[in-house]
């Protein structure tokens, strides 16, 4: 069956220090892979995204992800953490070549401590 | 060039009421899909239409809800008869459609059943 489980649901890390959020996931062929963000009552935004090429992906705010086929892991990195970065983080994928029906994580909330 | 517009952004309804959700999606974006939130889950999809068409309902509940993208106006998702286990967060998406491509998202409709 195709998932994406993000291990953890809660991470707390003090300002400047680094963050690694994991993404795991289970599907029949290379998906597209994405990570969104939301804030307290806000939508998602879209932090980046691998379609093909290049696995180390680099994203908007600071962030970047690593594409490991081996490992069906696409962790979501960033070497210093603000403060404005607390909010929930979401791993998804999406079929090839297409937008159609991705699948989420439940989410990995994200405290930062100052 | 306007984000998706979802309406209203908040949604209080008594058991038994019916619920419609509207969203717009980006200018040049025929496709549209609808992903529900329940609390402290991720995001789960309910249904994928084009204009005048619904593609796929497989994640929309049988009875209840329904779905419609009009030729003209926005998006629809309606739900009759709610109750309090309807109480979510409702996320539009659209995109231009086909192709590497992301879906965007609204800031979504937060339904609460009283």
């Amino acid at each position: 069956a195709q998932s994406v489980t993000q291990p953890d649901i809660h991470i707390t890390v003090s300002e400047g220090a680094s963050l690694e959020l994991r993404c795991n996931y289970s599907y029949g062929a290379t998906p597209y892979l994405f990570w969104y963000v939301q804030s307290p009552g806000q939508g998602l935004q879209l932090l980046l995204k691998y379609f093909s090429g290049d696995t180390l992906v680099q994203g908007i705010k600071g962030f970047e992800a690593e594409f490991k086929r081996s490992q069906s892991s696409f962790n979501l990195r960033k070497p210093s953490v603000h403060w404005s970065d607390a909010a929930e983080y979401f791993c998804a994928v999406g079929r090839p070549g297409g937008t159609y029906k991705y699948i989420f994580g439940t989410g990995t909330r994200l405290k930062v401590l100052a | 060039n306007a984000g998706v517009m979802q309406n209203p952004r908040h949604l209080v309804r008594r058991r038994g009421q019916e619920a419609r959700l509207r969203c717009s999606p980006m200018k040049g974006h025929s496709h549209v899909y609808w992903y529900r939130q329940l609390p402290e889950e991720g995001l789960k999809f309910m249904v994928y239409l084009q204009k005048e068409n619904i593609i796929d309902e497989s994640g929309m509940p049988k009875e209840r809800f329904s779905a419609e993208f009009p030729k003209e106006g926005p998006s629809i998702l309606r739900i009759q008869q709610v109750v309090r286990g309807d109480s979510a967060a409702y996320f539009c998406a659209s995109s231009p459609g086909g192709g590497n491509t992301e879906a965007f998202f609204g800031q979504g409709t937060r339904l609460t059943v009283v």
